[in-house]
């Protein structure tokens, strides 16, 4: 069946640094991909989107591409801040339903 | 402000009592679900409802019951607790399912303990 697997946690990184969070997916078809993000204390909220094969989702500085060739949508950040401290979730469209990974923790240090 | 209000937000039951965790959306939307977050486990699907008058089904149903009891309400009832059930709910809603360019919205969960 369709799941999402994403790469153990947590992760803890300099502030300016290089984010990268691995996202690979098992499929039939090409469902649409996403990423949440969930702040301390809060519910989820979408980040970012691809519906299709090579859509490029971007927002606040993330960005993922689907990639079909490697079954994958990893998340990166040039820059990260303090702020983008939160649980990461990468997730796919079952039936128009969300199928999540088991969230990545991400923690920046000033 | 609009979006996605659950309650209560904390709760301890023994094992055994019930209780029902209670959800309710003002965005007009179509679909509502129920989730749980479990460490380590990322999010399941219990239940859902992709409109007024329709539940299903989701990947761990057991032990859960649920109530579609308008567009704006979508409730979460345990019948007996278990400490299995010890877990953060969340529900969301959604205009169209996945193909929201919104995504699902969230609200801020309920931590639930069963002793």
């Amino acid at each position: 069946g369709n799941s999402v697997t994403q790469m153990e946690g947590p992760v803890t990184l300099s502030e300016e640094a290089f984010l990268t969070i691995n996202c690979t997916y098992t499929a039939t078809g090409y469902p649409s991909l996403f990423w949440y993000v969930q702040y301390p204390g809060e519910g989820l909220q979408l980040l970012l989107k691809a519906t299709k094969a090579d859509d490029k989702g971007s927002n606040k500085g993330f960005e993922a591409t689907y990639r079909k060739e490697t079954t994958s949508f990893h998340l990166e950040k040039g820059s990260v801040q303090v702020s983008d401290s939160a649980v990461y979730f990468c997730a796919l469209d079952r039936s128009e339903k969300l199928v999540f990974g088991k969230g990545t923790k991400l923690t920046v240090n000033p | 402000n609009a979006g996605v209000t659950q309650t209560p937000k904390f709760q301890v039951l023994k094992t055994g009592q019930s209780m029902t965790l209670q959800c309710a959306q003002d965005m007009n939307h179509n679909s509502m679900y129920w989730y749980r977050q479990d460490p380590g486990m990322g999010l399941r699907l219990i239940y859902y409802s992709a409109s007024e008058g329709t539940t299903d089904k989701g990947e761990v149903p057991n032990g859960y019951n649920v109530s579609r009891l308008n567009k704006r309400e979508f409730s979460l009832r345990l019948e007996s607790a278990a400490p299995s059930q010890t877990s953060v709910y969340f529900c969301a809603s959604s205009e169209v399912g996945t193909r929201s360019n919104y995504g699902y919205t969230f609200g801020s969960g309920t931590r639930l303990t069963v002793v």
